[in-house]
């Protein structure tokens, strides 16, 4: 079974300041791995992911994360952040050889501040 | 680009009565799913479905949960006979394969009163 531990319920941040949301995982098997991002009143947009190949994953809004196997984490950076990052951001993580269900952490609010 | 969509975007029923959320996948996807979020829960998984039948469910899916594809395009969620605590956003999504990316329609918001 996989377990996903976001260890930050909500992350204040100034706008163009650099913001790091954690992800620390659980699992028997290999594992792959997802950030999905709710804007308010929305639903889910995936993010970015990690299925393979290189460990550093990036997204197109400036985001990227880092699969870490050792330490189990998959945590989410942004260097300078915007108002428009204002969002709930999901970590999730499914096993391999399983019909892709997905487990979600509990999410982490991001709230940007001017 | 393509997307999942979800209808009705809210739903309000009283408790007791049966709901039916409705789901249109990506048209070339094979795997689908129901998902769902109580209002500041995490969002969780209900039921996966291939091949006209369930792969997976949760212990949430019991008896009063049931999905069907009664066509080629649309994937439904019935729920036979509402109570309070199904109040929540149901997530639909969809994938192309087993290892592949799911992709998350809108979400219905379902009040039960």
């Amino acid at each position: 079974a996989q377990s996903v531990t976001q260890l930050d319920s909500q992350v204040p941040v100034f706008e163009e300041a650099p913001v790091e949301l954690r992800c620390n995982y659980s699992s028997s098997v290999s594992v792959y791995l997802f950030w999905y991002v709710q804007y308010p009143n929305q639903g889910l947009q995936l993010l970015l992911k990690y299925l393979s190949g290189s460990t550093l994953v990036e997204s197109i809004n400036g985001f990227e994360a880092e699969f870490n196997k050792s330490q189990t984490s998959f945590h989410l950076r942004k260097p300078s952040v915007h108002i428009s990052d204002t969002a709930e951001y999901f970590c999730a993580v499914s096993g391999f050889g399983g019909y892709n269900k997905l487990i979600f952490g509990a999410g982490t609010r991001l709230a940007v501040h001017p | 680009e393509p997307e999942v969509t979800q209808t009705p975007s809210h739903q309000v029923t009283q408790m007791g009565q049966e709901v039916i959320l409705r789901c249109v996948p990506i048209s070339n996807h094979l795997y689908f799913y129901w998902y769902r979020q109580i209002l500041g829960q995490k969002v969780e998984f209900l039921v996966s479905f291939y091949n006209n039948e369930i792969s997976e469910k949760s212990e949430i899916f019991d008896d009063q949960f049931s999905v069907e594809r009664p066509d080629g395009s649309n994937f439904t969620l019935k729920i036979r006979s509402t109570k309070l605590e199904d109040s929540a956003m149901y997530f639909c999504a969809s994938s192309e394969s087993l290892a592949g990316v799911l992709y998350f329609g809108p979400g219905t918001r379902l009040t039960v009163t």
